[in-house]
């Protein structure tokens, strides 16, 4: 158990509709990363925020966005879903009280486009 | 981060030892070794790291040449949980930045 939870674990939605995945680190931990793993590719990252502020964006699309809340979970938002969004999305959390450069994944959130 | 390079894949037999390569020939004197793998679907799991002595841990030992342009990680008694993708990244150490994932080496352990 590395102490990140995401939810939800599966979610089924239809083309065009809107989802919100969720994030809660590991305790102390004020980064969170969001990387996204579709069937034939490797773990991509999007976006990363850290205390609240975003602090790298990577190959994030316009229709998805994120934050990240005071409570420091945080959340991702896909809008006007299309087939080629079914991937699995998985959250990360580092920058505890020491600072070793590991970060530590959720279990994921696999989404499917219908 | 330093580019790696790795093997697509490997297989080991179970009970023995497995060996993954990673070349990174571009590495920078305050960039570490980090390797993580990821199991069916699941999400990366944290393995090791080390600069330029060598690391061991529970899980594996972490094997650095001289001149730190390459390194191996090693599972010392491979059992079939260890069937998974393994990734080898240098990045400095401590750094918040996010990881950069290649594609690293599908390892399947034989039964």
């Amino acid at each position: 158990d590395s102490g990140v939870t995401q939810t939800p674990k599966h979610l089924i939605t239809a083309t065009g509709q809107r989802v919100t995945l969720r994030c809660s680190p590991r305790s102390g931990d004020l980064s969170v990363y969001w990387y996204q793993q579709s069937l034939d590719q490797g773990l991509q990252f999007l976006i990363q925020y850290y205390n609240g502020e975003e602090r790298a964006k990577g190959n994030i699309l316009e229709r998805f966005s994120a934050q990240q809340f005071p409570d420091l979970h945080s959340e991702l938002n896909l809008s006007s879903l299309e087939l080629g969004d079914s991937a699995l999305y998985f959250c990360a959390s580092s920058g505890g009280n020491v600072a070793t450069g590991e970060l530590f994944f959720g279990e994921g959130s696999r989404l499917t486009v219908l | 981060d330093a580019k790696t390079t790795q093997p697509p894949s490997m297989d080991c037999a179970e009970g023995r030892a497995a060996n993954l390569p990673c070349n990174h020939s571009t590495i920078s004197g305050n960039e570490y070794v980090y390797w993580y793998r990821q199991i069916h679907s699941q999400g990366p799991q944290y393995i090791i790291h080390g600069l330029k002595n060598n690391e061991t841990n529970e899980m594996a030992s972490l094997i650095i040449t001289e001149d730190r342009k390459s390194s191996t990680l090693i599972l010392p008694h491979a059992t079939l949980r260890d069937t998974a993708v393994y990734y080898c990244i240098v990045r400095v150490f401590g750094s918040a930045r996010q990881l950069t994932f290649g594609s690293g080496t599908q390892l399947t352990v034989l039964p």
